[in-house]
């Protein structure tokens, strides 16, 4: 069975840093493409960033371009997002999703998702 | 990208059909059959229902269907029941050096 656990959230000050984690069960996290989506309190669901089975191709948000970092694991079957230069509107849950073995598949699987909610 | 464009809420009785718009452009999903569909309960996360504009993961009902007609892709819903009350939310593939690109989500109410 597919299982997708997510980590690491909480409540962080403005400018602060934050890594979320996703810890992959039921499948061979090296072939699939990974994703993390966002949705903040009562709003719609926004891809943050995907990145490809060996880490080597990453994809951003402009939103969130040059603060946050995507990163795997394989080994640890663990999907990071480091998330620094926190901002008010980064406040959302956070999920993890699974891809397929190509950047344009859909995403099958879904964590249950990790609130970070930023604010001082 | 901008963020595709859903009708903000839908509503159909038991039995009935409702179909759920999602329109793009033609750099999103005019351009590509990689239109997907989630379906999202309150509190809970979102699942696959419909992928490649028109498949059905395993376990979903055929009462889902999908389709797609230039720059515009539809979630049908047919014979509605109570459990398909929830947010659904269209996406599309926008290119191989971009994010897909989610639209607003559309509330299905079941009268």
């Amino acid at each position: 069975e597919v299982q997708l656990v997510e980590s690491g959230g909480g409540l962080i000050q403005p400018g602060g840093s934050l890594r979320l984690s996703c810890v992959a069960s039921g499948f061979t996290l090296s072939d699939f493409w990974m994703h993390w989506v966002r949705q903040a309190p009562g709003k719609g669901l926004v891809w943050v960033s995907r990145v490809d089975g060996d880490g080597s191709t990453t994809t951003y948000a402009d939103s969130v371009k040059g603060r946050f970092t995507i990163s795997r694991d394989n080994a640890k079957n663990t999907l990071y997002l480091q998330m620094s230069s926190l901002r008010a509107d980064d406040t959302a849950v956070y999920y993890c999703a699974r891809g397929g073995h190509y950047n344009w598949d859909a995403a099958g699987y879904w964590g249950q998702g990790t609130l970070v909610t930023v604010s001082s | 990208q901008s963020a595709l464009t859903q009708p903000p809420s839908a509503s159909g009785s038991p039995g009935q059909s409702v179909t759920i718009s999602c329109t793009g452009t033609s750099s999103d999903v005019g351009n590509y059959n990689l239109v997907s569909w989630y379906q999202q309960h309150p509190g809970k996360a979102p699942k696959l229902i419909i992928y490649e504009v028109t498949k059905r993961p395993s376990g979903v009902p055929d009462r889902f269907s999908g389709s797609k007609s230039g720059n515009t892709a539809s979630l049908t819903v047919s014979g509605l029941q109570a459990e398909d009350e929830a947010d659904y939310y269209c996406s599309s593939h926008a290119g191989r050096d971009n994010l897909g690109v989610f639209g607003g989500g559309t509330k299905l109410t079941v009268l």
